[in-house]
């Protein structure tokens, strides 16, 4: 079975510093990972997405995550926070019929 | 380009009332799927279709029906309203399944069940 932990529920950083958003996942097989964000009342936008050609994965608004199979991880980072940053991210992993597997969020605050 | 889209936006149902929350996409993708968030949980799957005239339980099905006649719609029908069912539901489609597909969401339906 596949499953994905967050393991931050709220992270709080000031503008210009840096963000990380960790996320750790299971599965018997090579994954599917995703991050997602969603900002308020809003619905669900895909960040950036894990392919096999790199372990380093660069997505939209800056922001990179990294797959490390020894470590079961794909942590979401980005080298400075906007104060447009600040939503709801999901780590997501696919069991490839198409079910999405959700983590149970972070929510991210950006301070000015 | 419309991509995934849900109505209504928002409703408040009273106890033992049904409804439709309607789905539809445009982008010809063979699977669709509803879940509903709900604070601290993530988001949690309740029904799948890949493909029209095929459906399937998720996570959480209880309490909801779905059926899927065409490719481009799929609505998510709850029989008989329970407070517990107040959340955020979303629909989501997807071009195919496999590895590494994303899936497209449409921006959410606000339930509230008094």
């Amino acid at each position: 079975a596949q499953s994905v932990t967050q393991l931050d529920s709220h992270v709080s950083v000031s503008e210009g510093t840096p963000v990380l958003l960790r996320c750790n996942y299971s599965s018997s097989y090579s994954p599917s990972l995703f991050w997602y964000v969603q900002h308020p009342n809003k619905g669900l936008q895909l960040l950036l997405k894990y392919t096999s050609a790199a372990t380093l994965v660069k997505g939209i608004n800056g922001f990179e995550a990294e797959f490390k199979k020894s470590e079961t991880s794909f942590h979401l980072t980005k080298p400075s926070a906007h104060m447009s940053d600040a939503a709801e991210y999901f780590c997501v992993v696919s069991d490839n019929t198409g079910k999405l597997i959700f983590g149970q969020g972070t929510t991210l605050q950006v301070k000015p | 380009n419309a991509g995934v889209t849900q109505t209504p936006k928002f409703q408040v149902l009273k106890t033992g009332q049904s409804m439709t929350l309607q789905c539809a996409q445009d982008m010809n993708h063979e699977y669709m799927s509803w879940y509903r968030q709900d604070p601290g949980m993530g988001l949690r799957l309740i029904h799948y279709s890949v493909g029209a005239g095929i459906t399937d339980q998720g996570e959480v099905p209880n309490g909801y029906n779905v059926s899927r006649s065409t490719t481009e719609d799929f609505p998510l029908r709850l029989l008989s309203a329970a407070p517990s069912q107040t959340s955020v539901y979303f629909c989501a489609s997807t071009p195919r399944t496999g590895w590494n597909t994303e899936a497209f969401f449409g921006q959410g339906t606000r339930l509230t069940v008094v």
